[in-house]
């Protein structure tokens, strides 16, 4: 029954495929956002979807596209990959968009993407 | 923009003494307060957030932060830590209006419990 899920747990790929990480969530919330943990631990947010509708957009190069089949999944989609893009990349959920709620977020266990 | 600061990259505590974390943001307002821990190779778990009211906030596994508007601060503390406390610790701040609706996360402090 976990409430945020990620897949793949790991991705090692190289120079300039294309790939897909994919999360789910069964909190039955709105909102729901990726970030870019770099390797110094610094959490950024990428993206942030509220029910199917982007909200934010971070300035992120456009290789990276988020996409919302339904309130329940976001997935990201990265092309042409870097060796800038190795990191781990979280995806997370919160239950309403419009108060301060929105930042009690929860959070999947992370991809570890290594582009070689 | 609102900003987040955690001036201890790294902090080394015996296992049962005290541990306070420290965190200062910049905004004008006051903002929506977190402190988020993750355990190696975990996503983030939420700790505890303030929002306003009492400035003393008890979050899980013992946790507790206090809010000073005077120093714009919102230390973490805890007064015995236990070996699973080691983690990365990380202060965010969410802004209280609408508008660039964000969760600035600070740069995190590694905890590391030694025996």
């Amino acid at each position: 029954d976990t409430a945020v899920s990620q897949t793949p747990k790991y991705l090692v790929t190289q120079m300039g495929n294309d790939k897909s990480i994919k999360c789910e969530q069964n909190l039955g919330h709105d909102t729901m956002y990726w970030y870019k943990q770099d390797s110094k631990k610094f959490l950024k947010i990428m993206f942030s979807y509220n029910n199917k509708e982007l909200i934010i957009n971070e300035t992120v190069p456009n290789r990276f596209s988020p996409k919302s089949p339904d309130k329940a999944h976001l997935n990201l989609h990265i092309n042409s990959l870097e060796l800038g893009d190795s990191a781990v990349y979280f995806c997370a959920s919160s239950q309403d968009p419009w108060t301060g709620t929105k930042y009690e977020q929860y959070f999947g266990p992370g991809t570890r993407l290594t582009v070689t | 923009a609102q900003s987040v600061t955690q001036p201890d990259i790294h902090i080394t505590v015996s296992e049962g003494a005290s541990l306070e974390l420290r965190c200062n943001y910049s905004y004008g307002a006051t903002p929506y307060l977190f402190w988020y821990v993750q355990s190696p190779g975990q996503g983030l778990q939420l700790l505890l957030k303030y929002f306003s009211g009492d400035t003393l906030v008890q979050g899980i596994k013992g946790f507790e932060a206090e809010f000073k508007r005077s120093q714009s601060s919102f230390n973490l503390r805890k007064p015995s830590v236990h070996w699973s406390d080691a983690a990365e610790y990380f202060c965010a701040v969410g802004l209280s209006n609408f508008g660039n609706e964000k969760l600035t996360f600070g740069t995190g402090t590694r905890l590391t419990i030694i025996p």
